[in-house]
């Protein structure tokens, strides 16, 4: 069993709704979680960060983290075409672990317009 | 601002056959990573250097070395390439407490 586990999708949705991307994890001393975004034929990018549990906003982005259910969430409002790209969770147990991250398998999304 | 560097962007290679991928950030990171990209594999680390003068395996390391030349660059070489390590290699580096990973745009390797 990996300890991440993420839907690969792939997901399609008109532009406008409401996109939620979810990760699963089995390992309980995580405490570090991230969503990259990943354009085709690109380099992954930052694009969420949140140490140990609670929500974080940013615009049109919203990551959630519950330790309790060890399962994380990113929620993406008012969809945009430009939003289409692979989007991969990652997670650490913290800096005494030399920040090796564990990446889930990627969610591709299509936002169509 | 360059971030991180990747070098080639593209390659071929036949069974048997070595080659280096080089790698340079100009963040002045102390830890700097190589992964790998398969298909619903996700990214696996292949090797990892924590600070300068240091490198340890990740969970992928068989078939590979690295090589950390100074602060700034972080090269993956293959000594006998396989059809197995076809894929595409990511370099990343980080700040030392910093957690976040910053990654180059990737060497798409084909062996065959």
């Amino acid at each position: 069993q990996k300890e991440v586990e993420q839907d690969p999708g792939p997901l399609s949705v008109p532009e406008g709704a409401i996109v939620s991307l979810n990760c699963t994890y089995s390992n309980s001393a995580f405490q570090y979680f991230m969503w990259y975004r990943q354009y085709s034929r690109k380099g992954p990018e930052l694009l969420m960060y949140t140490y140990s549990s609670g929500n974080k906003e940013d615009g049109r982005f919203t990551a959630q983290v519950d330790k309790s259910s060890k399962y994380i969430s990113l929620f993406i409002r008012d969809s945009q075409p430009s939003d289409s790209a692979t989007y991969l969770c990652a997670m650490s147990r913290g800096s005494g672990n030399t920040g090796k991250l564990i990446f889930g398998q990627g969610t591709t999304l299509q936002v169509k317009p | 601002n360059a971030g991180v560097t990747q070098t080639p962007k593209f390659q071929v290679l036949k069974t048997g056959q070595s080659m280096t991928l080089q790698c340079a950030q100009d963040m002045n990171h102390n830890s700097m990573y190589w992964y790998r990209q398969d298909p619903g594999m996700g990214l696996r680390l292949i090797y990892y250097s924590a600070s300068e003068g240091t490198t340890d395996k990740g969970e992928v390391p068989n078939g590979y070395n690295v090589s950390r030349l100074n602060k700034r660059e972080f090269s993956l070489r293959l000594e006998s390439a396989a059809p197995s390590q076809t894929s595409v290699y990511f370099c990343a580096s980080r700040l030392t407490g910093d957690e976040k990973l910053f990654f180059g745009s990737g060497t798409q390797l084909s062996v065959l």
